[in-house]
Protein backbone atom coordinates (compact mmCIF):
# COMPACT_ATOMS: atom_id res chain seq x y z
CA UNK A 1 0.00 0.00 0.00
CA UNK A 2 1.13 3.82 -0.68
CA UNK A 3 -0.71 4.83 2.12
CA UNK A 4 -0.84 8.70 2.07
CA UNK A 5 0.21 10.35 -0.97
CA UNK A 6 1.02 14.00 -1.71
CA UNK A 7 1.83 16.28 -4.85
CA UNK A 8 3.73 18.91 -5.16
CA UNK A 9 6.54 18.29 -2.51
CA UNK A 10 7.89 21.63 -3.28
CA UNK A 11 6.35 24.69 -5.17
CA UNK A 12 6.65 28.46 -5.50
CA UNK A 13 4.32 30.78 -6.09
CA UNK A 14 3.80 34.04 -6.61
CA UNK A 15 1.88 36.74 -4.87
CA UNK A 16 -2.05 36.55 -5.97
CA UNK A 17 -1.61 32.69 -7.93
CA UNK A 18 -3.77 29.85 -7.11
CA UNK A 19 -2.92 26.71 -6.70
CA UNK A 20 -4.32 22.62 -5.85
CA UNK A 21 -2.16 20.32 -3.42
CA UNK A 22 -3.37 16.72 -4.69
CA UNK A 23 -3.78 13.94 -1.80
CA UNK A 24 -5.06 10.70 -2.24
CA UNK A 25 -5.24 7.58 0.27
CA UNK A 26 -5.64 4.20 -0.50
CA UNK A 27 -6.52 2.79 2.59
CA UNK A 28 -10.39 3.40 2.73
CA UNK A 29 -10.02 5.79 6.08
CA UNK A 30 -13.25 8.09 5.77
CA UNK A 31 -11.59 10.73 8.19
CA UNK A 32 -9.34 12.68 6.16
CA UNK A 33 -7.29 16.35 7.32
CA UNK A 34 -5.24 19.09 6.33
CA UNK A 35 -2.67 20.45 8.33
CA UNK A 36 -0.07 23.25 7.94
CA UNK A 37 3.23 23.13 9.54
CA UNK A 38 5.26 26.00 10.61
CA UNK A 39 8.94 26.42 12.41
CA UNK A 40 8.43 26.31 16.19
CA UNK A 41 4.53 25.64 15.72
CA UNK A 42 2.09 22.59 16.67
CA UNK A 43 0.24 21.11 13.37
CA UNK A 44 -2.62 23.57 12.52
CA UNK A 45 -5.57 22.03 11.03
CA UNK A 46 -7.18 23.70 8.05
CA UNK A 47 -9.55 21.52 7.22
CA UNK A 48 -11.13 17.82 7.58
CA UNK A 49 -13.24 15.76 6.01
CA UNK A 50 -15.45 12.97 7.88
CA UNK A 51 -16.64 10.79 4.30
CA UNK A 52 -17.07 11.73 0.69
CA UNK A 53 -19.10 14.64 -0.03
CA UNK A 54 -18.63 16.03 3.59
CA UNK A 55 -15.89 18.89 4.21
CA UNK A 56 -15.70 21.25 7.43
CA UNK A 57 -13.16 23.97 8.42
CA UNK A 58 -10.85 23.42 11.07
CA UNK A 59 -8.29 26.21 12.84
CA UNK A 60 -7.35 28.38 9.99
CA UNK A 61 -9.10 27.77 6.82
CA UNK A 62 -9.20 31.23 5.30
CA UNK A 63 -7.59 31.46 2.25
CA UNK A 64 -8.15 27.41 1.62
CA UNK A 65 -10.72 25.77 -0.09
CA UNK A 66 -11.26 21.49 0.12
CA UNK A 67 -13.54 19.44 -1.86
CA UNK A 68 -14.17 15.27 -1.25
CA UNK A 69 -16.14 13.93 -4.29
CA UNK A 70 -14.60 10.31 -3.54
CA UNK A 71 -13.21 8.43 -0.28
CA UNK A 72 -9.78 8.50 -1.90
CA UNK A 73 -9.08 12.28 -2.63
CA UNK A 74 -9.34 15.50 -0.60
CA UNK A 75 -7.20 18.43 -2.47
CA UNK A 76 -6.58 21.36 -1.11
CA UNK A 77 -6.98 24.66 -3.46
CA UNK A 78 -5.24 27.58 -2.37
CA UNK A 79 -6.53 30.66 -3.71
CA UNK A 80 -5.04 33.98 -4.36
CA UNK A 81 -1.55 33.11 -2.46
CA UNK A 82 -0.10 35.28 0.00
CA UNK A 83 2.95 34.92 1.59
CA UNK A 84 1.86 34.04 5.12
CA UNK A 85 0.46 30.81 3.58
CA UNK A 86 4.38 29.77 3.23
CA UNK A 87 4.76 26.77 5.20
CA UNK A 88 4.31 23.04 4.90
CA UNK A 89 1.65 21.21 4.19
CA UNK A 90 0.41 17.53 5.59
CA UNK A 91 -2.22 15.41 4.71
CA UNK A 92 -3.49 12.60 7.07
CA UNK A 93 -5.85 10.02 7.17
CA UNK A 94 -7.51 7.97 10.08
CA UNK A 95 -9.70 4.90 9.93
CA UNK A 96 -11.94 6.60 12.97
CA UNK A 97 -12.40 9.94 14.53
CA UNK A 98 -9.85 9.56 17.48
CA UNK A 99 -7.80 7.08 15.46
CA UNK A 100 -3.74 6.75 14.59
CA UNK A 101 -3.20 9.73 11.56
CA UNK A 102 -1.29 8.40 9.04
CA UNK A 103 0.61 11.17 7.27
CA UNK A 104 1.96 12.30 3.45
CA UNK A 105 4.91 13.13 3.45
CA UNK A 106 4.23 17.05 3.40
CA UNK A 107 4.28 19.66 0.53
CA UNK A 108 6.46 22.65 1.05
CA UNK A 109 5.16 25.66 -0.66
CA UNK A 110 6.64 29.40 -0.60
CA UNK A 111 4.37 32.22 -1.61
CA UNK A 112 6.76 34.63 -2.94
CA UNK B 1 -8.84 25.44 26.50
CA UNK B 2 -7.51 22.23 25.36
CA UNK B 3 -2.92 22.42 25.15
CA UNK B 4 -0.34 20.30 25.08
CA UNK B 5 2.87 21.43 25.98
CA UNK B 6 6.35 19.47 25.21
CA UNK B 7 9.60 19.99 26.47
CA UNK B 8 12.32 20.48 26.47
CA UNK B 9 12.43 22.27 22.95
CA UNK B 10 15.14 20.70 21.87
CA UNK B 11 17.89 18.15 23.07
CA UNK B 12 21.08 17.14 21.93
CA UNK B 13 22.45 13.63 23.24
CA UNK B 14 25.55 11.32 22.61
CA UNK B 15 24.92 8.29 20.60
CA UNK B 16 24.38 5.62 23.29
CA UNK B 17 22.93 7.24 25.73
CA UNK B 18 19.63 7.38 27.12
CA UNK B 19 16.80 10.61 27.32
CA UNK B 20 13.34 11.61 28.16
CA UNK B 21 10.92 13.19 26.92
CA UNK B 22 7.70 15.04 28.73
CA UNK B 23 4.48 16.11 27.84
CA UNK B 24 2.11 17.89 29.83
CA UNK B 25 -1.82 18.05 28.77
CA UNK B 26 -4.78 19.65 29.59
CA UNK B 27 -7.35 18.33 27.33
CA UNK B 28 -10.76 17.25 27.93
CA UNK B 29 -12.33 14.82 27.54
CA UNK B 30 -9.20 12.77 27.19
CA UNK B 31 -9.33 9.94 24.21
CA UNK B 32 -6.09 8.54 23.92
CA UNK B 33 -2.38 9.83 23.62
CA UNK B 34 0.27 8.82 20.82
CA UNK B 35 3.99 9.89 20.11
CA UNK B 36 4.96 10.20 16.54
CA UNK B 37 8.49 10.24 15.46
CA UNK B 38 8.81 12.91 12.70
CA UNK B 39 12.38 12.45 10.36
CA UNK B 40 13.60 15.79 8.88
CA UNK B 41 11.44 16.42 5.58
CA UNK B 42 9.24 13.31 6.13
CA UNK B 43 5.66 13.40 7.55
CA UNK B 44 4.90 12.29 11.54
CA UNK B 45 4.54 8.66 12.23
CA UNK B 46 2.83 6.82 15.08
CA UNK B 47 5.32 5.36 17.95
CA UNK B 48 2.75 4.38 20.31
CA UNK B 49 -0.66 5.08 21.63
CA UNK B 50 -1.87 5.22 25.49
CA UNK B 51 -5.05 4.92 26.46
CA UNK B 52 -6.53 6.33 29.58
CA UNK B 53 -5.88 2.65 31.53
CA UNK B 54 -2.40 1.92 30.21
CA UNK B 55 0.55 3.27 32.82
CA UNK B 56 3.16 2.05 30.75
CA UNK B 57 3.88 0.72 26.82
CA UNK B 58 7.37 -0.15 24.98
CA UNK B 59 8.31 -0.19 21.19
CA UNK B 60 11.54 -1.35 20.87
CA UNK B 61 13.50 1.40 22.36
CA UNK B 62 10.67 3.24 23.09
CA UNK B 63 8.89 3.24 26.09
CA UNK B 64 5.70 5.72 26.79
CA UNK B 65 4.59 6.27 30.03
CA UNK B 66 1.29 7.92 31.18
CA UNK B 67 -0.14 9.39 34.31
CA UNK B 68 -3.41 10.23 33.60
CA UNK B 69 -3.75 11.96 37.56
CA UNK B 70 -1.35 14.73 36.64
CA UNK B 71 -2.05 14.10 32.83
CA UNK B 72 1.62 14.01 32.21
CA UNK B 73 3.38 11.34 29.66
CA UNK B 74 6.90 10.86 28.71
CA UNK B 75 8.76 9.05 25.94
CA UNK B 76 12.33 7.29 26.98
CA UNK B 77 14.83 6.63 24.60
CA UNK B 78 16.91 4.04 25.54
CA UNK B 79 20.62 3.37 23.75
CA UNK B 80 20.10 6.41 21.30
CA UNK B 81 21.13 5.77 17.75
CA UNK B 82 22.04 8.53 14.95
CA UNK B 83 18.79 7.64 13.77
CA UNK B 84 16.76 8.66 16.73
CA UNK B 85 17.75 12.04 15.55
CA UNK B 86 13.91 13.62 14.38
CA UNK B 87 11.39 15.74 16.38
CA UNK B 88 8.78 13.92 18.36
CA UNK B 89 5.30 15.01 19.48
CA UNK B 90 2.98 14.08 21.43
CA UNK B 91 -0.75 14.50 19.96
CA UNK B 92 -3.64 14.17 22.43
CA UNK B 93 -6.79 12.96 21.17
CA UNK B 94 -10.14 14.83 22.97
CA UNK B 95 -12.69 11.97 22.88
CA UNK B 96 -16.51 13.14 23.43
CA UNK B 97 -18.69 15.33 21.30
CA UNK B 98 -15.93 17.64 21.79
CA UNK B 99 -16.31 19.24 18.28
CA UNK B 100 -14.07 20.19 15.38
CA UNK B 101 -10.01 19.85 17.29
CA UNK B 102 -10.10 15.75 17.94
CA UNK B 103 -6.48 16.02 17.70
CA UNK B 104 -4.33 18.65 19.84
CA UNK B 105 -0.56 18.84 18.94
CA UNK B 106 2.26 19.40 21.02
CA UNK B 107 4.90 21.79 19.29
CA UNK B 108 7.36 19.00 18.97
CA UNK B 109 11.11 17.83 20.91
CA UNK B 110 13.83 18.13 18.41
CA UNK B 111 16.27 15.58 19.44
CA UNK B 112 19.98 15.41 17.64
CA UNK B 113 22.06 12.53 18.72
CA UNK B 114 25.76 13.13 17.88
CA UNK B 115 28.65 10.07 16.93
Amino acid sequence: NAGVTQTPKFRILKIGQSMTLQCTQDMNHNYMYWYRQDPGMGLKLIYYSVGAGITDKGEVPNGYNVSRSTTEDFPLRLELAAPSQTSVYFCASSPRTTGELFFGEGSRLTVL
Amino acid sequence: KNQVEQSPQSLIILEGKNCTLQCNYTVSPFSNLRWYKQDTGRGPVSLTIMTFSENTKSNGRYTATLDADTKQSSLHITASQLSDSASYICVVSAGGDSGTYKYIFGTGTRLKVLA
